[in-house]
């Protein structure tokens, strides 16, 4: 599976955008980048995926370096709702589901 | 409307014991997912399912045996339970066939299951 790392924790004032990073420098052509997010006693929830470019929903936005080797997820205005675990995934075309959670990011919203 | 229900939320049971989760769908997605989340919080993909029909099988101990009766249920049937079997379990569904790269997955909320 194509690794990601990203930071451990984060914490965010409420009301200010916060920006997630997440490094994927083995990153394939066929790699579409996840992110999901799941809060306490609940299963992951989608927010947002990509592959080249940059993506927008009422959720949030993915910023997707020129080279695909980083990414960012950015919450444009943080909510004590919006505090979870938010993972990055890489997610191949290889006709299998191998989207593997790893430990992502906790982030705390400071109200 | 819950879009994807799992029973039951917890799960207390005996080493040696057989015991079923139940999973269903109102989406009208055509592929359903069984994800175990271990102590570490890593979730990894155990079986997926499209319109009834197996399409993956991790590496999982045979006392774990998916069935679904029809593409909005798959249900995890897991035989002679063991204290490594300890953990939640996450039903997820999809629209899309499994590894497109671009499908979303719509996660139930878990059942966690502690076995003793």
């Amino acid at each position: 599976d194509a690794k990601t790392t990203q930071p451990n924790s984060m914490e965010s004032n409420e009301e200010e955008p916060v920006h997630l990073p997440c490094n994927h420098s083995t990153i394939s052509g066929t790699d579409y980048i996840h992110w999901y997010r799941q809060l306490p006693s609940q299963g992951p929830e989608y927010v947002i995926h990509g592959l080249t470019s940059n993506v927008n929903n009422r959720m949030a936005s993915l910023a997707i370096a020129e080279d695909r080797k980083s990414s960012t997820l950015i919450l444009h205005r943080a909510t004590l709702r919006d505090a979870a675990v938010y993972y990055c995934i890489l997610y191949r075309q290889t006709g299998a589901n191998n989207l593997f959670f790893g430990t992502g990011t906790r982030l705390t919203v400071i109200p | 409307d819950t879009a994807v229900s799992q029973t039951p939320k917890y799960l207390v049971t005996q080493m040696g014991n057989d015991k079923s989760i139940k999973c269903e769908q109102n989406l009208g997605h055509d592929t359903m997912y069984w994800y175990k989340q271990d102590s570490k919080k890593f979730l990894k993909i155990m079986f997926s399912y499209n319109n009834k029909e197996l399409i993956i099988n991790e590496t999982v101990p045979n006392r774990f045996s998916p069935k679904s009766p029809d593409k909005a249920h798959l249900n995890l049937h897991i035989n002679s339970l063991e204290l490594g079997d300890s953990a939640v379990y996450f039903c997820a569904s999809s629209q899309d066939y499994p590894g497109l790269g671009n499908e979303k997955l719509f996660f139930g909320s878990g059942t966690q299951l502690s076995v003793l």
